[in-house]
């Protein structure tokens, strides 16, 4: 799997669009970037994955470059329930059907 | 609600003390996967099963044993506890496709102490 790299922690205003930037520069032609959140105690939660267009669903929007070495992930309305450890993974669509490998992720702050 | 289930939610063992962690998820998902949270740390796999039957180590498999005993439930055992395995412990399920993986649903984890 591709290795991602993601700043510690971010701060974002309630209300307000928070970016999530996420570096893979070694990433591969057949490799998806998957994005989770873990919310304090709890199990992390599936949010969103993508290829190489920009993906959109009920929870947010991920925007990927188009060398795919990078991607942004956009909650566009913040919430204090928004504040939790967002982890971005690069994996193949099997992905991992041998486990995905989740690094220190990105502690986001919503601050009220 | 469907999802995943672990049981038990928490738990204190001595140290040499023998204990099987439980988990089943009713999404008809084909992989399961089990997972250790240490403080400060992402998540590390213990051990995962790709389909009904099969299993595999991951990055962390010492000192525990899995059983994939149908394809709901898939059991993490610890033979002999030490407390370098306290942790908060989390399963997974995810459906497969063909090659196609369709995101991990977790449970809600065990905290497990070891003294």
């Amino acid at each position: 799997d591709a290795k991602t790299t993601q700043p510690t922690s971010m701060d974002c205003a309630e209300g307000r669009a928070a970016n999530l930037p996420c570096n893979h520069s070694t990433i591969s032609g057949n490799e998806y970037v998957y994005w989770y959140r873990q919310i304090h105690s709890q199990g992390p939660q599936y949010i969103i994955h993508g290829l190489k267009n920009n993906e959109t669903n009920e929870m947010a929007s991920l925007i990927i470059t188009e060398d795919r070495k990078s991607s942004t992930l956009i909650l566009p309305h913040a919430t204090l329930r928004d504040t939790a450890v967002y982890y971005c993974i690069g994996a193949y669509s099997g992905g991992g059907a041998d486990g995905l490998t989740f690094g220190k992720g990105t502690h986001l702050i919503i601050q009220p | 609600n469907a999802g995943v289930t672990q049981t038990p939610k928490f738990q204190v063992l001595k140290t040499g003390q023998s204990m099987t962690l439980q988990c089943a998820q009713d999404m008809n998902h084909n992989s399961m996967y089990w997972y250790r949270q240490d403080p400060g740390m992402g998540l590390r796999l213990i051990y995962y099963s790709a389909s009904e039957g099969t299993t595999d180590k991951g990055e962390v498999p010492n000192g525990y044993n899995v059983s994939r005993l149908n394809k709901r439930e898939f059991s993490l055992r610890l033979e002999s506890a030490a407390p370098s395995q306290t942790s908060v412990y989390f399963c997974a399920s995810s459906l497969m496709t063909g090659y196609f993986n369709y995101g991990y649903t977790f449970g809600s984890g065990t905290r497990l102490t070891v003294v």
